[in-house]
């Protein structure tokens, strides 16, 4: 298993501005997802985070958007740039840790007024 | 494209009833299945999972069995406690793709046991 921290747990914000979440795993590991749970929703795929190459953006979701760093294997950052009231959501980063397994993190409450 | 279908909560028990929540599923190959539950305020967590026809995932008191035929993962238990209040959340996942194993998740029941 994987052990996953977000930061930060929840943010209220004004809109036009941006929000960066972080993810951090206890272990090295190759792949990182980033999903979007809007309220009372499923969970919709951001992008897939490969260390040392571009994130992998679903349908829909476009970089000027979510822009996506992962300077190492433990690490990676989602921004949610240019916010509006569309965006209140949770946000979750998932790992790859076994086989064919996912492991999620706590999330982040996104609140855009 | 994969897709999952899950029944629409929210489903009302009253403690030690029988919970079934149907899950249906369409996608090419063979995918792996898997539960995930969301308690109040939580992330997601797996509770179960099976990777081929036939297998049967456990956990918790919860069990669920491949059936390719029906292209179904129905997740079952026998006696429901007030603790397991929670969304779960079917999901499929193809294990030989280029881009990742990616979740694909169906909408999500909410389970509410009542002492």
């Amino acid at each position: 298993s994987a052990v996953i921290s977000q930061k930060p747990s929840r943010d209220i914000c004004q809109r036009g501005t941006s929000l960066t979440i972080q993810c951090q795993v206890d272990s090295q590991v190759t792949m990182m997802f980033w999903y979007r749970q809007q309220p009372g929703q499923s969970l919709t795929l951001i992008a897939t985070a490969n260390q040392g190459s571009e994130a992998t953006y679903e349908s829909g979701f476009v970089i000027d958007k979510f822009p996506i760093s992962r300077p190492n294997l433990t690490f990676s950052t989602l921004t949610v740039s240019n916010l509006s009231p569309e965006d209140s959501s949770i946000y979750l980063c998932s790992v790859e840790a076994g086989w064919n397994e996912q492991f999620f993190g706590p999330g982040t409450r996104l609140t855009v007024l | 494209g994969d897709s999952v279908t899950q029944m629409e909560g929210p489903v009302t028990l009253s403690e030690e009833a029988f919970l079934t929540i149907n899950c249906t599923y369409t996608a090419t190959g063979y995918p792996s299945l898997f539960w995930y539950v969301q308690y109040p305020g939580e992330g997601l967590q797996l509770l179960l999972k099976a990777t081929k026809a036939d297998d049967k995932g456990s956990n918790k008191g919860f069990e669920a069995t491949y059936r390719k035929e029906t292209t179904s993962f129905h997740l079952e238990k026998g006696s429901v406690q007030v603790s397991d209040s929670a969304v779960y959340f079917c999901a499929l996942c193809h294990v030989y793709k280029a881009a990742g194993n990616k979740l694909t998740f169906g909408g999500g029941t909410r389970v509410l046991v009542k002492p």
